[in-house]
């Protein structure tokens, strides 16, 4: 299986500031297709998870335009520009180029 | 406005069954494979079962394959999984998802205990 591995897990910030978290997969997530499946996600607290960003860098319809994804191959980051107080919540990025579908572990980002 | 609604979740002993069902609004279900996914305090986001949008083809992962199984019923715009031999440690939230991840239903709660 492919192993996500996210960093940090742990992520206080500022109110204003930015923020990244880094997601690492143990192997290429370029498909056959040339596409590459990796996704990002959001989720508050008591609410279910939302896509935030698909194929690595596609924003959501009604994703503010502060979260950004970029990335290639093995190694892919989630930037949030200036980090607001409804940003509070679990990130979790995801492959779903190979089965079984893997998550990363999750990066809990809270408010200094 | 597109939405996935989870029900079937409860409280079983291992061993037992339970059939979850995911109404789907909003879209044409035939259109789309579909994910079960879990989460767990302990082991967080898991993907469970995949299943093609005219059910020809499911994939599972290894640790539910043999005991659960996805189907749909596209007539009804439903998504089912069955699940028996039930495992303490299937205890989980279930999602219901299309695919691709945009949308997620609410979720619909498992617990395997005696």
């Amino acid at each position: 299986d492919v192993v996500m591995t996210q960093s940090p897990l742990s992520l206080p910030v500022t109110l204003g500031q930015p923020a990244s978290v880094s997601c690492r997969s143990s192997q290429s997530l370029v498909h056959n297709d040339g596409n590459t499946y990796l996704n990002w996600f959001q989720q508050r607290p008591g609410q279910s998870p939302r896509r935030l960003i698909y194929k690595v860098s596609n924003r959501d319809s009604g994703v503010p335009d502060r979260f950004s994804g970029s990335g290639s191959g093995t190694d892919f980051t989630l930037k949030i520009s200036r980090v607001e107080a409804e940003d509070v919540g679990i990130y979790y990025c995801m492959q779903h180029t190979h089965w079984p579908h893997t998550f990363g572990q999750g990066t809990k980002l809270e408010i200094k | 406005e597109v939405q996935l609604v989870e029900s079937g979740g409860g409280l079983v002993q291992p061993g037992g069954s339970l059939r979850l069902s995911c109404a789907a609004s909003g879209f044409t279900l035939s259109n789309y494979w579909m994910w079960w996914l879990r989460q767990t305090p302990g082991k967080g986001l898991e993907w469970v079962a995949n299943i093609k949008p005219d059910g020809s083809k499911t994939l599972y992962v290894d640790s539910v394959r043999g005991r659960f199984t996805i189907s749909r019923d596209n007539g009804k715009n439903s998504l089912y999984l069955q699940m028996n031999s039930l495992r303490p440690e299937d205890t989980a939230m279930y999602y219901c998802v299309k695919d691709g991840g945009l949308t997620w239903g609410q979720g619909t709660l498992v617990t395997v205990s005696s």
